[in-house]
């Protein structure tokens, strides 16, 4: 079955950098568009990125244009989630999370999430 | 861009129906056929209830459904139990390759 796990989350101070892996299994993963969502403690869901299946589009939330970069490895099944200049309103569950398909038609929905991971920003 | 807006809780006794509303605008939710509804409980990650404004995923019960009417979809779940209660979120395409999600709404199962 479809198995998403994330890592890399941890307490980092403002202004520094983090990279979130999500190691996909139980599917061709180079075949899916991939997205990130953040949930921020207490709060609701939040887009962040989605990235084609081939890599070679990616577009971003407003709020994290410009910092965080999404990529994916397809020879080793692997997203992932460069973010920069962390602020302290990045603090939130990141999930990484599958589009439905690759086509413009499937990509905006979530079909499968992973159990996130936590990034705590703060001094 | 702001979220879609959701009522931030909704309550249903066992047996009975309840709709949640999930307001947009008319460069998201009103111009496009992407809508998604999610349901996760406490601790949880989400779940895909619905998808592209009323189509439910195989395993997902036939007491939850969706549709939409101009700049507005909703989520109705018939025949409420216990195991509905969580939180409820909706989604739609927004245009120029971006996603965005409501506020989300709590549903308690009286």
């Amino acid at each position: 079955q479809v198995q998403l796990v994330e890592s890399g989350g941890g307490v980092v101070q403002p202004g520094t950098s983090l990279r979130l892996s999500c190691a996909a299994s139980g599917f061709t993963f180079s075949t899916y568009n991939m997205h990130w969502v953040r949930q921020a403690p207490g709060k609701g869901l939040e887009w962040v990125a989605i990235i084609w299946f081939e890599g070679s589009n990616k577009y971003y939330a407003d709020s994290v244009e410009g910092r965080f970069t999404i990529s994916r490895d397809n020879s080793k099944s692997t997203l992932y989630l460069q973010m920069n200049s962390l602020r302290a309103e990045d603090t939130a569950v990141y999930y990484c999370a599958r589009a439905p398909g690759n086509q413009y038609s499937s990509s905006w929905a979530v079909d499968s999430w992973g159990q996130g991971t936590l990034v705590t920003v703060s001094s | 861009q702001s979220a879609l807006t959701q009522p931030r809780s909704v309550s249903g006794s066992p047996g009975q129906s309840v709709t949640i509303s999930c307001t947009g605008s008319s460069s998201d939710v009103g111009a496009y056929k992407y809508v998604s509804w999610y349901q996760q409980h406490p601790g949880k990650a989400p779940k895909v209830m619905i998808h592209d404004v009323s189509e439910r995923p195989s395993g997902v019960p036939d007491r939850f459904s969706g549709s939409k009417s101009g700049n507005t979809a909703s989520l109705t779940i018939s025949g409420l139990q216990a195991e509905d209660e969580a939180d409820y979120y909706c989604c739609s395409y927004a245009g120029r390759y971006t996603v965005i999600f409501g506020g989300g709404t709590k549903l308690t199962v009286l």
